[in-house]
């Protein structure tokens, strides 16, 4: 299976600063997510973004297909924002693999 | 309002104990996933099912079991074999294998005593 790594492991931003999330995936993907796991556990799905750019508010993404490659990116950081950000991609057979993930700490 | 449902939210287990854990989502997905999260690391796949009645091995299979029986339904025994249980379990749905966006449950903290 595909190999999922993320960069950097932890993150604390000041809060209202800027930042970018990166995660390298080993092969080609046709299934590229990005996801926010609050502190008490629960996972959010933020983007599906096998390719191209998306934004959502304060959150946008990147994915170069080509170069194996996803970015997110925080813009004006909130303390709401903290928790573990985690990527996962799927070439082919029905399965998701997850990244090791970025923690994020925004400070007020 | 459909989502996923997993329980009991905690558990406590002796050692050499079977525990099942329960996972039902009402959103019509045909595929269903067993995720462990381990403190401080990613999620790992334990179990999947892309349809009734059918399920496969994921990366750490050893020491668990599944069934499929209904589609709204995925429940995971932690049997006795598994030698390190104590764990954040997670239980995710999509409509369908591919890409498609995965739905998560809130999980469920597994510690052995």
């Amino acid at each position: 299976g595909i190999q999922v790594e993320q960069s950097p492991p932890d993150l604390i931003l000041q809060e209202g600063a800027n930042s970018t999330l990166r995660c390298n995936f080993s092969d080609s993907v046709n299934n590229l997510q990005w996801f926010h796991q609050n502190p008490w556990g629960q996972l959010i799905n933020l983007f599906y973004i096998p390719s191209g750019t998306k934004q959502n508010g304060r959150l946008s993404a990147t994915t170069v297909a080509t170069e194996r490659y996803s970015l997110l990116y925080i813009s004006s950081s909130q303390t709401t924002d903290s928790g573990v950000y985690f990527c996962a991609g799927e070439a082919a057979g029905n399965k998701l693999t997850f990244g090791g993930g970025t923690r994020v700490l925004v400070k007020p | 309002d459909g989502g996923i449902t997993q329980s009991p939210k905690y558990l406590f287990r002796k050692e050499g104990q079977n525990v099942t854990l329960s996972c039902e989502q009402n959103l019509n997905h045909d595929a269903m996933y067993w995720y462990r999260q381990d403190p401080g690391q990613g999620l790992r796949l334990i179990y999947y099912s892309q349809i009734v009645n059918d399920f496969q091995k994921g990366d750490i299979a050893e020491g668990y079991s599944v069934s499929r029986e209904k589609k709204e339904s995925f429940p995971l025994t932690v049997t006795s074999a598994q030698k390190n249980p104590t764990a954040f379990y997670l239980c995710a749905s999509r409509i369908s294998s591919g890409a498609n966006v995965l739905t998560f449950g809130a999980g469920s903290r597994l510690t052995v005593l």
